[in-house]
């Protein structure tokens, strides 16, 4: 059984399209992250929905927009992609919101802006 | 500037050794410690967390925290080949929603 399942995994594209990523969790889990890994593996959190409630919202250009329609799914639109895109996205889970909850991992989706 | 810094490595460590992870952060108002490990092309799995100063024990992990000096390491006993990854560690603030997340440092175990 996938805990935290994302779709696509590999996503191919052109710069200035429009891009979706899917993100599933099936741990009962309250909170949801998306975060963005570079070439470095920098794993940096850039949204977080607790309830379908968006609690976090780091510096991420308004090109990015996440969407919880229940709280088992986040997905995350990218409009007008750019080369600096191009990074690993992964979505996580938590049972509850704070600092102090531990994460589980979605296997990632590969995104290329060419 | 709250930040979470490893060594990146490469730490290159015999088969059967005592593999060393070290971490240090900024922020003194910390209170949660996770060490997470990656596998090259997969996601971040959860090896342990920790709350309290000291040494935290499983199986062949330990984790030991001091507050005091803003630091937290992961040892890991009897290294294997498979242990070979980038271990990551995160810190996070109660109060504060989100885990900061180190470079990583990539550990490789020599047969």
């Amino acid at each position: 059984d996938t805990a935290v399942s994302q779709t696509p995994k590999y996503l191919v594209t052109q710069m200035g399209n429009d891009k979706s990523i899917k993100c599933e969790q099936n741990l009962g889990h309250d909170t949801m992250y998306w975060y963005k890994q570079d070439s470095k593996k920098f794993l940096k959190i850039m949204f977080s929905y607790n309830n379908k409630e968006l609690i976090i919202n780091e510096t991420v250009p308004n090109r990015f927009s996440p969407k919880s329609p229940d709280k088992a799914h986040l997905n995350l639109h990218i409009n007008s992609l750019e080369l600096g895109d191009s990074a690993v996205y992964f979505c996580a889970s938590s049972p509850g919101q704070g600092a102090g909850e531990t994460q589980y991992f979605g296997p990632g989706t590969r995104l290329l802006v060419l | 500037q709250k930040e979470v810094e490893q060594n990146s490595g490469p730490l290159s460590v015999p088969e059967g050794a005592i593999a060393s992870l070290n971490c240090t952060y900024s922020d003194r108002g910390s209170q949660s410690f996770f060490w997470y490990r990656q596998y090259s092309g997969k996601s971040p799995e959860l090896i342990m967390f920790i709350y309290s100063n000291g040494d935290k024990e499983d199986g062949r992990f330990t984790a030991q925290l001091n507050k005091a000096s803003q630091y937290v390491s992961l040892l890991i006993r009897d290294s294997q080949p498979s242990d070979s990854a980038t271990y990551l560690c995160a810190v996070g603030s109660f109060g504060n929603e989100k885990l900061t997340f180190g470079t990583g440092t990539r550990l490789t175990i020599i047969p």
